[in-house]
């Protein structure tokens, strides 16, 4: 059973709008969580990392929030342009070793 | 760009074969990993690679198997590969044994028939 859930698993969005997506975890110990942007075919660009004891990290219109108690982050999308569609990945790394666990991520859409 | 490279960007393979995959870290990085992701799916760790040692590793068969160069270049190999081989291959490269952030290479897309 993957350690790193996500939801939804597809969205589709209108130009402007905002949205948020859902990442769950069960990885333990933890050691940070990361949020990615891949486009199709190509490899996954960095958005944040957060450490456990961060709640949140923005980068532009990207805004993670973590809850460590309850071992949930969202990513929240602000006035989404046609450039974001692509696939958003969150990632856990356990503590202990360098095991970085994948969720498997959500396919956005945003039309015009 | 991450500068970040890997080579080839495709190829095509038979059951049975074996494969080799390349990739050439950022500058000043010491960390290379790889990771499989198959289609519709989120990468999956395989390895990681620190100042040429293995220094973790996923749920992979010992058929998977690295490489480290001083450069801090690095291989991936795949001997006896099965078709639930074929995948997007993918390396980041890292400083601090991948604490910090990755930065990812394009990919190589292998397909096994």
């Amino acid at each position: 059973k993957n350690q790193v859930e996500q939801s939804p698993q597809s969205l589709i969005i209108l130009e402007g709008k905002n949205c948020t997506l859902q990442c769950n975890y069960t990885v333990s110990p933890f050691s940070n969580l990361r949020w990615y942007k891949q486009d199709t075919g190509r490899g996954p660009v960095s958005l944040t990392i957060m450490t456990f004891s961060e709640n949140t990290k923005s980068n532009g219109r990207y805004t993670a929030t973590l809850d460590a108690d309850t071992k949930q982050s969202s990513l929240h999308i602000t006035a989404s342009q046609l450039s974001d569609s692509a696939s958003y990945i969150c990632v856990v790394s356990e503590m202990n070793n360098n095991d970085m666990r994948f969720g498997a991520g959500t396919r956005l859409t945003v039309k015009p | 760009e991450t500068g970040v490279t890997q080579s080839p960007t495709h190829l095509i393979k038979t059951r049975g074969q074996q494969v080799t995959l390349r990739c050439s870290s950022q500058s000043g990085h010491n960390t290379v990993s790889w990771y499989q992701q198959a289609l519709g799916q989120g990468p999956q760790f395989i390895f990681q690679y620190y100042r040429e040692e293995e220094n973790g590793r996923g749920n992979f068969p010992p058929r998977f198997s690295g490489l480290q160069f001083p450069n801090y270049s690095s291989e991936l190999n795949v001997n006896a590969l099965e078709l639930d081989d074929s995948a997007l291959y993918l390396c980041a490269s890292s400083g601090d044994r991948g604490r910090g952030e990755q930065f990812f290479g394009p990919g190589t897309r292998l397909t096994v028939l």
